[in-house]
């Protein structure tokens, strides 16, 4: 079956620290990835995502690389603030209409310490 | 712009009592969803809908129910409420499956002595 495997937190860093959050999955097929960030009291808000191998989603400073290789989707951001703390869940879809499947990773909790 | 909105925020029951919680999106969505979120679990999807009129069971059905008999609501029930569905329930929505993003409401925080 599909899954979704990413480090286990939680991670605590300084301002302007430099992150990775690793993701690796398990698929059948070729699967979309994304990462969702929750941040306190909230539900998960979509952060980035890439649909095809070599794709790099980027958004508020954050990347990750769709590695089909080495089937992972790491999350990096080179200078990290206060206001990232926050969950992060890496997730893979896969198919469509009524087999459509979206799997989440157990998520990572992020603490930026000022 | 609402987005996704569920009701209500927080509830708490005793043991076989039943609830139903409501889910309701503005943004003219085919699929949604509901899903529990445990410490150390992640996210695990209960059911899912790919249109109005239609429920397809997730990865952790048992003890739930769903009804989506109109598009833009999508009500999840508990018939026999039991101590391991304490749980944050969150809704979804999403245009179509595939790499469609998924909107999420802020959840209910359920706890069942």
């Amino acid at each position: 079956g599909n899954s979704v495997t990413q480090m286990e937190g939680p991670v605590t860093l300084s301002e302007e620290a430099f992150l990775t959050i690793n993701c690796t999955y398990t698929a059948t097929g070729y699967p979309s990835l994304f990462w969702y960030v929750q941040y306190p009291g909230e539900g998960l808000q979509l952060l980035l995502k890439a649909t095809k191998a070599d794709d790099k989603g980027s958004n508020k400073g954050f990347e990750a690389t769709y590695r089909k290789e080495t089937t992972s989707f790491h999350l990096e951001k080179g200078s990290v603030q206060v206001s990232d703390s926050a969950v992060y869940f890496c997730a893979l879809s896969i198919g469509g209409g009524s087999n459509y499947k979206l799997t989440f990773g157990k998520g990572t909790l992020l603490t930026v310490n000022p | 712009n609402a987005g996704v909105t569920q009701t209500p925020k927080f509830r708490v029951l005793k043991t076989g009592q039943s609830m139903t919680l409501l889910c309701a999106q503005d943004m003219n969505h085919e699929y949604m969803y509901w899903y529990r979120q445990d410490p150390g679990m992640g996210l695990r999807l209960i059911h899912y809908s790919v249109g109005e009129g239609t429920t397809a069971k997730g990865e952790v059905p048992d003890g739930y129910n769903v009804s989506r008999l109109k598009k833009q609501n999508f009500l999840l029930g508990l018939e026999s409420a039991a101590p391991s569905q304490t749980s944050v329930y969150f809704c979804a929505s999403s245009y179509a499956g595939g790499n469609s993003p998924l909107h999420f409401g802020n959840g209910t925080r359920l706890t069942v002595t």
